[in-house]
C-alpha cells in the first residue's frame, strides 16, 4: 500500500516571495504519477500540477514547480510570487498506474497542508 | 465542459435514515470515484467506477454504503442507517482513462451532518 506524508500542517508566507511545501511517499511501484491539489475555503478541490514518475524533468505550471527527487520518494511544490489567492490547503497525492499488482488509478492524499499569504 | 456536478450540496440527517447524493461526472469521462472528506484530513478513497463497473471499493466501507453508476454516466451513492460517524464531504471525481494524461477533477462535494 502506499503512504503519503505532508510533515508541515501549516505554513505562511508573505504575498511576492517563495514559499517550498514538503511531502514524501513510500511505495514499491515504478510507474506512477504524483499531484498536488489546492483546496481553498470553498472545498473544491482544484489540481496544480502533475508529474510522471517516468521523467526526470521537474513539472512547471506558471508559478508552481515541483522538486521531484525519486529515488528520495520526495516530491515538494515551490510556489513562486505568491498571492492572496494561494491561501488554502495543498494536498499531495499518489496515483498507481499499474504493472506491480498494486491497487490503481485511485488517488492517496496526504493529510495536507495549510498554507497562508500574508499581504 | 460545466465540469463534475453534486448534488446536493447540503444534507442534514437525523440518525438512523437513508441517504442518497448523486454525481454527474465530466461528459465522455470514463471513470468515476468518490472520496470522505472529514474535516482537517486529506480525502479517503471510497470506490470508483470505469464505465459501469465498479473496479474498486476500500475496505474501510461499510456495508451500509452502496454506489452505482447504472448507464456508465451519472453516479448515486446511498449510505442506509446513518450514524454520526458519517458525518463529512462526500467528494465525486472524474477522468479519462488514458494513462498518459492521467488527471481527476474534483466536484464541490456534498457536505453531510448527521444530527
Amino acid at each position: 500500500a502506499q503512504t503519503v506524508t505532508q510533515s508541515q500542517p501549516e505554513m505562511s508566507v508573505q504575498e511576492a516571495e517563495t514559499v517550498t511545501l514538503s511531502c514524501t511517499y513510500d511505495t514499491s511501484e515504478s510507474n506512477y504519477y504524483l499531484f498536488w491539489y489546492k483546496q481553498p475555503p470553498s472545498r473544491q478541490m482544484i489540481l496544480v500540477i502533475r508529474q510522471e514518475a517516468y521523467k526526470q524533468q521537474n513539472a512547471t505550471e506558471n508559478r508552481f514547480s515541483v522538486n521531484f527527487q525519486k529515488a528520495a520518494k520526495s516530491f515538494s511544490l515551490k510556489i513562486s510570487d505568491s498571492q492572496l489567492g494561494d491561501t488554502a490547503m495543498y494536498f499531495c497525492a499518489f496515483m498507481n498506474l499499474g504493472g506491480g499488482g498494486g491497487s490503481n488509478y485511485k488517488l492517496t492524499f496526504g493529510k495536507g497542508t495549510l498554507l497562508t499569504v500574508n499581504p | 465542459d460545466t465540469g463534475v456536478s453534486q448534488n446536493p450540496r447540503h444534507k442534514i440527517t437525523k440518525r438512523g435514515q437513508n441517504v442518497t447524493f448523486r454525481c454527474d461526472p465530466i461528459s465522455e469521462h470514463n471513470r468515476l470515484y468518490w472520496y470522505r472528506q472529514t474535516l482537517g484530513q486529506g480525502p479517503e478513497f471510497l470506490t470508483y467506477f470505469q464505465n459501469e463497473a465498479q473496479l474498486e471499493k476500500s475496505r474501510l466501507l461499510s456495508d451500509r454504503f452502496s454506489a452505482e453508476r447504472p448507464k456508465g454516466s451519472f453516479s448515486t451513492l446511498e449510505i442506509q442507517r446513518t450514524e454520526q460517524g458519517d458525518s463529512a464531504m462526500y467528494l465525486c471525481a472524474s477522468s479519462l482513462a488514458i494513462t498518459t494524461n492521467e488527471k481527476l477533477f474534483f466536484g464541490s462535494g456534498t457536505q453531510l451532518s448527521v444530527l
